[in-house]
């Protein structure tokens, strides 16, 4: 099992720009999480997917945050326009649904100039 | 209101020493609780999960933690600790009731030769 895929693992992207991470989830798996980890503020939950429908996106900070899923084995977090205040690392997690464990990609580091 | 508490930031221990990290929750239902490992540039990696039955569970690489209801804890321990267990550990809590897990702000473990 390949398991949680990010891509890319590393951005470097200048103030303004568009911002796009990926990706796919565990096969099989319903259940799909947007995390943002920094030194500030640990690890935050920004969205999460059931069955490929948005449940809660109360963490997405603002307006310049979206996040898609258009089908079961791949998703986006796209920031537009990005400002230095968005460089964390975005970690995607997926699990077979309620009660299960969270599996882990290796994380996408995003630096915004 | 649902929170996850670990006192210690840091912690160091010297090789083959053993080992206890302190994670104390706040939640209003029937409390599934998880510890993670995060190693240097990785993502998070399950090491143990409780959700009901037995309150002192098993996890991977020799940890265990154990459930303790009157004191809202589920501390992780490891009886002889090795040099590779350097990392970061989340505690996190969910429950029947959402899919979220809230995850404490971590403790950095450091392993003295």
């Amino acid at each position: 099992d390949a398991g949680v895929i990010q891509s890319p693992r590393h951005e470097v992207t200048e103030m303004g720009q568009e911002v796009t991470l990926r990706c796919k989830p565990i096969s099989g798996h319903n259940s799909l999480f947007w995390y943002r980890q920094t030194m500030m503020r640990g690890l935050e939950l920004l969205i999460y997917f059931n069955n490929n429908v948005p449940i809660d996106d109360s963490g997405m900070p603002e307006d310049r945050f979206s996040a898609k899923m258009p089908n079961a084995s791949f998703s986006t977090l796209k920031i537009q326009p990005s400002e230095p205040r968005d460089s964390a690392v975005y970690f995607c997690a997926s699990s077979e649904g309620l009660y299960n464990e969270q599996f882990f990609g290796p994380g996408t580091r995003l630096t915004v100039l | 209101a649902q929170s996850v508490t670990q006192p210690d930031i840091h912690i160091t221990v010297s090789e083959g020493a053993s080992l206890e990290l302190r994670c104390n929750y706040s939640y209003g239902a029937t409390p599934y609780l998880f510890w993670y490992v995060q190693s240097p540039g990785q993502g998070l990696q399950l090491l143990l999960k409780y959700f009901s039955g037995d309150t002192l569970v098993q996890g991977i690489k020799g940890f265990e933690a154990e459930f303790k209801r009157s004191q809202s804890s589920f501390n992780l321990r490891k009886p002889s600790v090795h040099w590779s267990d350097a990392a970061e550990y989340f505690c996190a809590v969910g429950g029947d009731s959402s899919y979220k897990l809230i995850f404490g702000s971590g403790t950095r473990l450091l392993v003295r030769p």
